[in-house]
């Protein structure tokens, strides 16, 4: 079964520019997660898809964060402009999910693309 | 924000030790799951368990869960040096899907 995809695995931008990341969740996992990831923190969670509608982006700094989950199925997540407190991993995960239950299961990571704003 | 806190922030041990780890949260449940980090690399899922149960087994790993204290242990027996990560907590809120994580316990298994 292949994993979660993501790209790129490094990024270096400068501050003010914009910057986008990519995710191929796994074949058939309806949610789809964006973790942002500072060194020495746990993942913070920025947006939760079900399928192509948003679940949560509570903790997403719509000013200059926006994503989107195209066809239920890849996503891309954007920074514009960046600034330089955005330098961590930004972590994309999926899960299957009980929907029947209400219930979340064990979500598949990626490797992560860390940025480093200069 | 961060709904579980695990416990202790660090933790180093022998190889062949035992490590015990352990997270509390704030909110109601359906589950909790305990991943692994190692340096550099993606979270790989350890073991979940739900509201409803108390303890699961996986290998060497051994989770409790006490819905009534809202907090969870992991604990790894005969620890390796591979074992060398960092340990988190993730729960899943009741009645909703988001899974939120911890600030992870990082632990050293030295050889």
């Amino acid at each position: 079964e292949a994993g979660v995809a993501q790209s790129p695995r490094y990024k270096i931008i400068e501050k003010r520019q914009s910057v986008a990341f990519w995710c191929n969740p796994i074949s058939g996992h309806a949610t789809l997660y964006w973790y942002q990831q500072i060194l020495g923190q746990g993942p913070k969670l920025l947006i939760q898809f079900q399928n192509n509608g948003v679940v949560d982006d509570s903790q997403l700094p719509k000013d200059r964060f926006s994503a989107e989950r195209l066809k239920g199925v890849d996503s891309t997540l954007k920074i514009q402009p960046a600034k330089l407190e955005d330098s961590a991993v930004y972590l994309c995960a999926s899960s299957l999910d009980e929907a029947l239950l209400s219930m979340n299961t064990e979500a598949f990571f990626g490797q992560g693309t860390r940025l480093t704003v200069v | 924000s961060q709904q579980g806190e695990e416990d202790p922030q660090a933790l180093s041990i022998q190889e062949g030790e035992n490590a015990t780890m352990n997270c509390s949260y704030k909110t109601s449940i359906n589950n909790l799951q305990w991943y692994r980090q190692n340096s550099g690399r993606g979270l790989v899922h350890l073991i979940l368990i739900r509201s409803n149960e108390r303890e699961k087994h996986s290998g060497r790993l051994r989770v409790t869960l006490d819905t009534s204290k809202k907090s969870s242990s992991l604990l790894i027996t005969a620890s390796r040096a591979a074992d060398t990560a960092s340990y988190f907590c993730a729960t899943g809120e009741t009645g909703g899907f988001k899974t939120i994580f911890g600030a992870g316990t990082r632990l050293f298994v030295k050889a």
